[in-house]
């Protein structure tokens, strides 16, 4: 099993530029999400998707886009990098349960934006 | 949502037993309890999760206080592998997948 996929493992990219991190899932979960983790600190929900089709904001989605046009993929876009994207992050996977299931993690995207 | 407490950091000797306390006093009768953990430069792992009964895997127990303001996760025998962050979730059913992630407990683990 692959689990969670995330392309790419590490980036850099200039202030305003634009990038899509990748995330794939093969367990057919319902539920993804985006999270971010800034150094010394917890992760940060960005945004979530209940199923292909349906997204919406998490604590912190300013500049930030996401779209789920199937139940495998859940692209994260920045619009215009800054500095203060500068992080790890995290895309997640589980099953739709009334008390939650085992969340799978991918091995997360380092990005740098200088 | 619901809030936890874990202590920022503690200490364990190789292959004595760990008890990772978390405090939830506003938890809800629908919350379920969720322990996560972050090994370095890795993605969390789940560990365990219940809502009243203790609970046993492979991994480690959890044991929920009869009043639920409290949990403790047990790892019986800590090997080096186990030094991670550890985290303390609630979890209800509109959290829709979501995770809220606390600063977590350091876990240390000293051959």
């Amino acid at each position: 099993n692959a689990g969670v996929t995330q392309t790419p493992k590490f980036q850099v990219l200039k202030t305003g530029q634009s990038m899509t991190l990748q995330c794939a899932q093969d367990m057919n979960h319902e539920y993804m999400s985006w999270y971010r983790q800034d150094p010394g600190m917890g992760l940060r929900l960005i945004h979530y998707s209940v199923g292909a089709g349906i997204t919406d904001q998490g604590e912190v989605p300013n500049g930030y886009n996401v779209s789920r046009s199937t139940t495998e993929d859940f692209p994260l876009r920045l619009l215009s990098a800054a500095p203060s994207q500068t992080s790890v992050y995290f895309c997640a996977s589980s099953y739709a349960r009334s008390g939650g299931t085992e969340a799978f993690f991918g091995q997360g995207t380092r990005l740098t934006v200088v | 949502d619901a809030k936890t407490t874990q202590p920022n950091s503690m200490e364990s000797n190789e292959e004595e037993p760990v008890h990772l306390p978390c405090n939830h006093s506003t938890i809800s009768g629908t919350d379920y309890i969720h322990w996560y953990r972050q090994l370095p430069s890795q993605g969390p792992e789940y560990v365990i999760h219940g809502l009243t009964s203790n609970v046993n895997n492979r991994m480690a127990s959890l044991a929920i206080a009869e009043d639920r303001k409290s949990s403790t996760l047990i790892l019986h025998r800590a090997t080096l592998r186990d030094a991670a962050v550890y985290y303390c979730i609630l979890y209800r059913g509109s959290t829709l997948g979501r995770l809220y992630f606390g600063r977590g407990t350091q876990l240390t683990v000293w051959p």
